[in-house]
């Protein structure tokens, strides 16, 4: 069955510095690839996408994604975490069978600290 | 261009009772999914609608069902509510697929 794996539930790093969020997923296929953050109480804001194409990714607040093939990876980067990055992070893959859907990995906290 | 918007953004209900989530869609999107995201978890998918017939549905019984109207609104439905229901419940709109869905704030449910 399609998955997608977060392996970190909580991440702490020091406002400054840098930070790496993980995420594998398990699909037969290419499969479109989504990073979303959340903060407490609210929906889900898109930070970056991946179709097709280069597979560096920019996306808004300075974040930025890989996509490695080979090793079913979508890691989301930012060299310089704000205090105001602190929130949960999901990696999620849109499923195109009978409509699209996403499917969310478990998410990460991240917590900064000053 | 207005967002997503969903209502109510708080509810609260009792084992067995019936609830209906709603939510409004950007203009010009076709499709609404919803999902359900329980405490400490990522969302899950219940199911999404494309110029209002049911599209794709997820892991969830038939108590669970929804409605897509002409104007860009939806519903979801829950009937016999039991406690395990108590979650965000999320809905998101999009052009044709593959495209970017654009989240709502969520209606958090209580079930008691």
């Amino acid at each position: 069955a399609q998955s997608v794996t977060q392996p970190d539930i909580h991440i702490t790093v020091s406002e400054g510095a840098s930070l790496e969020l993980r995420c594998n997923y398990s699909y037969g296929a290419t499969p479109y690839l989504f990073w979303y953050v959340q903060s407490p109480g609210q929906g889900l804001q898109l930070l970056l996408k991946y179709f097709s194409g280069d597979t560096l990714v920019q996306g808004i607040k300075g974040f930025e994604a890989e996509f490695k093939r080979s090793q079913s990876s979508f890691n989301l980067r930012k060299p310089s975490v704000h205090w105001s990055d602190a929130a949960e992070y999901f990696c999620a893959v849109e499923l195109m069978e009978y409509g699209n859907k996403l499917v969310f990995g478990a998410g990460t906290i991240l917590r900064v600290k000053s | 261009e207005t967002g997503v918007t969903q209502s109510p953004t708080h509810l609260i209900k009792t084992r067995g009772q019936q609830v209906t989530l709603r939510c409004s869609s950007q203009s010009g999107h076709n499709t609404v999914s919803w999902y359900q995201q329980a405490l400490g978890q990522g969302p899950q998918f219940i199911f999404q609608y494309y110029r209002e017939e049911e599209n794709g549905r997820g892991n969830f019984p038939p108590r669970f069902s929804g409605l897509q109207f002409p104007n860009y609104s939806s519903e979801l439905n829950v009937n016999a509510l039991e406690l395990d229901d108590s979650a965000l419940y999320l809905c998101a709109s999009s052009e044709d697929a593959p495209q970017e869905q654009f989240f709502g704030p969520g209606t958090r449910l209580t079930v008691l």
